[in-house]
């Protein structure tokens, strides 16, 4: 089945810094792939996806990007904020159509 | 539009009893879903309905865990009986296509 691994588990920033969160998926059937952003005692809300027929994708300051040979997709925080801090993840729909979770990345950016 | 709506948010019960989580999902959202989330780690689906059916629940351990999904709209999951290791955040969520969208968890303790 589907495995999606996530990196780094944790990710430490000064305000201002860029953070990239990295993916790899198994299945290369897999076509369409959110990500999440989960603060404490929330549930997870989606920021930006991308489909498999594209290659980047842009919304203010989050980019995903995808390759699908390689079978990676990152995620892109420019001019990061105190607000950006929460836990990440990412996910990818298998070929069975269901949605599969990264361990995701707790980021901190620091003031 | 009023999101995906979970009750209770909290649920503290000793192991060998029993337990249920209602939700609400989207309006008009004909797919909805039951995920179990352990500290530290991703969603992990439990059950995937379509309007009252079932399409997905080879993940659910069916001797202790039941899911209903009466009328298409609200759901309900219930664990009985208990063990420690479910101890665990349960979200629910909803898609009308491709986006899934999370009520904000119920967190279940079992002591």
């Amino acid at each position: 089945g589907e495995n999606v691994e996530q990196h780094p588990s944790t990710l430490s920033v000064q305000e201002g810094d860029s953070a990239v969160i990295k993916c790899t998926y198994s299945d290369s059937a897999s076509n369409y792939f959110p990500w999440y952003k989960q603060e404490l005692g929330k549930g997870p809300q989606l920021i930006i996806d991308i489909r498999s027929n594209v290659g980047e994708k842009k919304d203010q300051r989050i980019a995903v990007t995808l390759n699908k040979t390689a079978k990676h997709f990152s995620l892109h925080i420019t001019e990061t904020q105190p607000e950006d801090s929460a836990v990440y993840f990412c996910a990818a729909r298998s070929g069975t159509d269901k949605l599969i979770f990264g361990t995701g990345t707790r980021l901190q950016v620091f003031p | 539009e009023a999101g995906v709506a979970q009750s209770p948010r909290y649920k503290i019960i000793e192991k060998r009893q029993s337990v249920a989580f209602w939700c609400n999902p989207i309006s008009g959202h004909a797919t909805l879903y039951w995920y179990q989330q352990i500290l530290g780690q991703g969603p992990k689906l439990l059950i995937q309905f379509q309007n009252n059916g079932v399409v997905d629940d080879s993940q659910l351990p069916k001797d202790r865990f039941s899911a209903e999904r009466l009328k298409g709209v609200d759901s309900t999951l219930k664990i009985q009986p208990a063990k420690l290791e479910d101890s665990a955040v349960y979200l629910c969520a909803s898609s009308l296509r491709q986006t899934q969208y999370f009520g904000p968890g119920t967190r279940l303790l079992v002591l």
